[in-house]
This record gives C-alpha cells, structure tokens and sequence, in this order.
C-alpha cells in the first residue's frame, strides 16, 4: 500500500540553524500539509500546499517557514534560525484531492522528532 | 472557533473490555468528524469518518456516530486488544478541509 514517508525521523540542531525536513507524499496526490505536535499537545496544522502554492496556512507558519515541492515527489519545510519552540513532531500529509476536500482522507507520515538546543 | 475536545488519558483497560473515548466538537457550519489512530512510532492513520449526521463511522471493530444535537463522535469498540494500545486523536473538518484535532487519547491495553 503506498505511504508517506519523512525523513530524518529524527533531527537535532542548535539554536539559529536552519532545518530542512523532507517528505515524500503519495504519488498521484495533489494536497500537502504540514502539522506539527509539541509533546504532549494537540496536531497543529501548519501549512497546505496544491499546485505549487500554499493554498492555506495557519498563523503559526510565519516567516520562519516554508515550503517547496523541489522536484515531482519531495515536499520540504524549511524552517529558518530556529527557536527552542520550534521542538516538536513534524507530521507531513498528502491527500487525493479527487473528494469533497471537507471528507477527504488524509495520509500522514510517520513524522520527524525535531530538537532545538 | 472550531475546537474538539476530547477526554484525557491515558485509558488503561483489560483486554476484552469495552472502550469508550468521548469526543465533543463546536458546531459550527456542517464538518466531518474523523478518528485517527496513531500506534508507537508511526504517523497518524485514519480510524474512521462520518461526513453528515447520524452517520457512522466504522473499521476494525471501532464503531462512532455522528450525533448533531449532542455535537459528540464517541469512539468505541466492543472488546479491546492488547494490539489497540495507541493514541487516538478526534477530528473535524472546518469551513476548508483542513482537520482540527484533539489533543489525543492514549489507551493502554493490558492482557
């Protein structure tokens, strides 16, 4: 069955560094997202992304964020001098978008474990 | 805003017990409301889904129903196994189809 996949699964860097967390969605889907959980709290949506432009983001995904479809299969985020904040679990997402998009399932990713220091 | 909330964990049961997880949800506009499940080191997977009233959602023996005037989804399944150990999260759909999720629910299944 084709999956998501993400990687590092996991990520440390120092205070200020730039991260880059990679994610290949499923193959002939036409929606990204980004979320992110902080331990212990809830899925945060971050971004999505149809078209080779974001369709919608969330308040969190400031100008420290982007995101980039390099080529036909990766989806990026790139999130700029980071901040001890920004630990979390990163989920990426692909969906079909061939659905009503308000029922339409989401395939996520295993995520990846980032820590700032 | 949209908002779900559901009951806090962790939910420790034997196996073959029943299992309820309550889920309530602002009511605003006419949303999904979905179950994803997410098992030790993997993303989250979809559970199951109702998209309109009354509807219900079910797989692998998880059953939820769609109840407008009480706006709940509560998950539950007849007899849980020790392989159902996870955190299940509630959601709904807003006004686009971006999920808005609860904080989780982990159940701890013990033989």
């Amino acid at each position: 069955e084709p999956e998501v996949t993400q990687t590092p699964s996991h990520q440390v860097t120092q205070m200020g560094q730039e991260v880059i967390l990679r994610c290949v969605p499923i193959s002939n889907h036409l929606y990204f997202y980004w979320y992110r959980q902080i331990l212990g709290q809830k899925v945060e949506f971050l971004v999505s992304f149809y078209n080779n432009e974001i369709s919608e983001k969330s308040e969190i995904f400031d100008d420290q964020f982007s995101v980039e479809r390099p080529d036909g299969s990766n989806f990026t985020l790139k999130i700029r001098s980071t901040k001890l904040e920004d630990s979390a679990m990163y989920f990426c997402a692909s969906s079909a978008g061939t659905s009503d998009p308000k029922g339409e399932t989401q395939y996520f990713g295993p995520g990846t474990r980032l820590l700032v220091l | 805003g949209n908002s779900v909330t559901q009951m806090e964990g962790p939910v420790t049961l034997s196996e073959e017990a029943f299992l309820t997880i309550n889920c309530t949800y602002t009511a605003t506009g006419y949303p999904s409301l979905f179950w994803y499940v997410q098992y030790p080191g993997e993303g989250l997977q979809l559970l199951l889904k109702a998209t309109k009233a009354d509807d219900k959602g079910s797989n692998k023996g998880f059953e939820a129903t769609y109840r407008k005037e009480t706006t709940s989804f509560h998950l539950e399944k007849g007899s849980v196994q020790v392989s159902d150990s996870a955190v299940y999260f509630c959601a709904r759909s807003g006004g686009s189809y971006i999920p808005t999720f609860g904080r989780g629910t982990s159940l701890i299944v013990h033989p």
